[in-house]
């Protein structure tokens, strides 16, 4: 079974500090993602990566920068939170170029920023 | 238009009967259709996927693709109380790499 998981499940920080998410998957998937999710808006991209050290910015990568200097980790990063950054953050993994395959998702970060 | 839209919901039946939900998309270059279910507050977990026209079947579920019509569909046969969650329809249009665009789900209950 595909296994991605995430660093924390609830994560609460202040305005302006700066937010480490971590992603790791065992299934030596060339492609990871970030989103967001929030009610009456769906999944968002902010960030996707198909090979180390590479990155693509997604549908709303303002206020969030990447990094992945392995294949089996993907951080995402908050310069400086902010209380719309408030959300639940998903992590998901895939293999191929093509995408036929369906992206595997972490058990998600809720993080609150007070 | 937005690019994959899925009936709004929130869907209700009886335990025992057929769940139907529908999604269409824009991209008529799509390539490859997914379906995923999400509980409430965890994520969203993959159980299909469908490319070619016609019906799929796994087990309860059964994915509908008709390319022509730009729809996908996934029923639910025998629906359990366990069913109850938000079903996401995703669409890949192949000329994207590997992204996904998501419709908004549609919460289904499952009532016993």
């Amino acid at each position: 079974d595909v296994k991605v998981t995430q660093s924390s499940r609830y994560l609460v920080k202040r305005t302006g500090e700066k937010v480490f998410l971590e992603c790791v998957q065992d299934m030596d998937h060339e492609n990871m993602f970030w989103y967001r999710q929030d009610p009456g808006l769906g999944l968002r991209l902010i960030y996707f990566s198909y090979d180390v050290k590479m990155k693509e910015k997604g549908d709303i990568p303002e206020g969030y920068s990447v990094s992945r200097e392995k294949k089996e980790r993907f951080s995402l990063i908050l310069e400086s939170a902010s209380t719309n950054q408030t959300s639940m953050y998903l992590c998901a993994s895939s293999f191929g170029l093509a995408g036929a395959f369906g992206q595997y998702f972490g058990p998600g970060t809720r993080l609150t920023v007070t | 238009q937005k690019e994959v839209e899925q009936n709004s919901g929130p869907l209700s039946v009886p335990e025992g009967a057929i769940a139907s939900l529908n999604c269409t998309y824009s991209d008529r270059g799509s390539q490859s259709f997914f379906w995923y279910r999400q509980y409430s507050g965890k994520s969203p977990e993959l159980i299909m996927f469908i490319y070619s026209n016609g019906d799929k079947e796994d087990g309860r579920f059964t994915a509908q693709l008709n390319k022509a019509s730009q729809y996908v569909s996934l029923l639910i046969r025998d629906s359990q109380p366990s069913d109850s969650a938000t079903y996401l329809c995703a669409v890949n249009s192949g000329t994207s790499g590997s992204r996904l665009t998501f419709g908004e789900g549609t919460q289904l209950t499952v009532n016993p």
